[in-house]
């Protein structure tokens, strides 16, 4: 089944830097991968997706890169801000498509 | 509006228990999902129901049972409470089960945190 590497665990980046979360997966037929932000006390929510007929996504100061040959995809956060500060989750769709699955999860400190 | 809830959000229960956990979404999505995040964050999905069938059970023991009465609701009920049971467990929608060959967007809940004493 499919299997999802995510790296960082943790991260610590100064307010405005940029920070970069990784993701690995390991069946080639994924074709569906989501971001999702988690703040403490709350679900994950969506923050940015991308389907394996697109190679990178932005929206405003988030972008996503997929590499589909090398089975990685990041997540890019520029002008990074204190309420950045949460835990990322990435996911990649099984191989039969009908569910994701995440990695473990990378929290992000954004210093002000 | 919220767009997927889950009630209680807390739940503190002694073990062998029973209890039970809603959901509803008001999105109009046709597949409804549960997913158990332990101690660690690690988010594994548990169940889907797609139009009110059940099309995934992920190996979860059978003292969980999903219900869904209608598109909108999904409840999990689970047995005999066990310790190993302490997680939050969320609550997450879908407009369609598959997408463009792959899943479709999910949303989730609030989560419910539930602890087994």
């Amino acid at each position: 089944g499919e299997n999802v590497e995510q790296h960082p665990s943790t991260l610590s980046v100064q307010e405005g830097d940029s920070a970069v979360i990784k993701c690995t997966y390991s069946d080639s037929a994924s074709n569906y991968f989501p971001w999702y932000k988690q703040e403490l006390g709350k679900g994950p929510q969506l923050i940015i997706d991308i389907r394996s007929n697109v190679g990178e996504k932005k929206d405003q100061r988030i972008a996503v890169t997929l590499n589909k040959t090398a089975k990685h995809f990041s997540l890019h956060i520029t002008e990074t801000q204190p309420e950045d500060s949460a835990v990322y989750f990435c996911a990649a769709s099984s191989e039969y498509g009908n569910k994701l699955v995440f990695g473990a999860g990378t929290i992000l400190r954004v210093k002000s | 509006d919220t767009a997927v809830s889950q009630t209680p959000k807390y739940l503190v229960t002694q073990m062998g228990n029973d209890k039970s956990i809603k959901c509803e979404q008001n999105l109009g999505h046709d597949t409804m999902y549960w997913y158990k995040q332990d101690s660690k964050k690690f988010l594994k999905i548990m169940f889907s129901y797609n139009n009110k069938e059940l099309i995934i059970n992920e190996t979860v023991p059978n003292r969980f049972s999903p219900k869904s009465p209608d598109k909108a609701h999904l409840n999990l009920h689970i047995n005999s409470l066990e310790l190993g049971d302490s997680a939050v467990y969320f609550c997450a929608s879908s407009q369609d089960w598959l997408r463009q060959g792959g899943t479709d967007t999910q949303y989730f809940g609030p989560g419910t945190r539930l602890t087994v004493l």
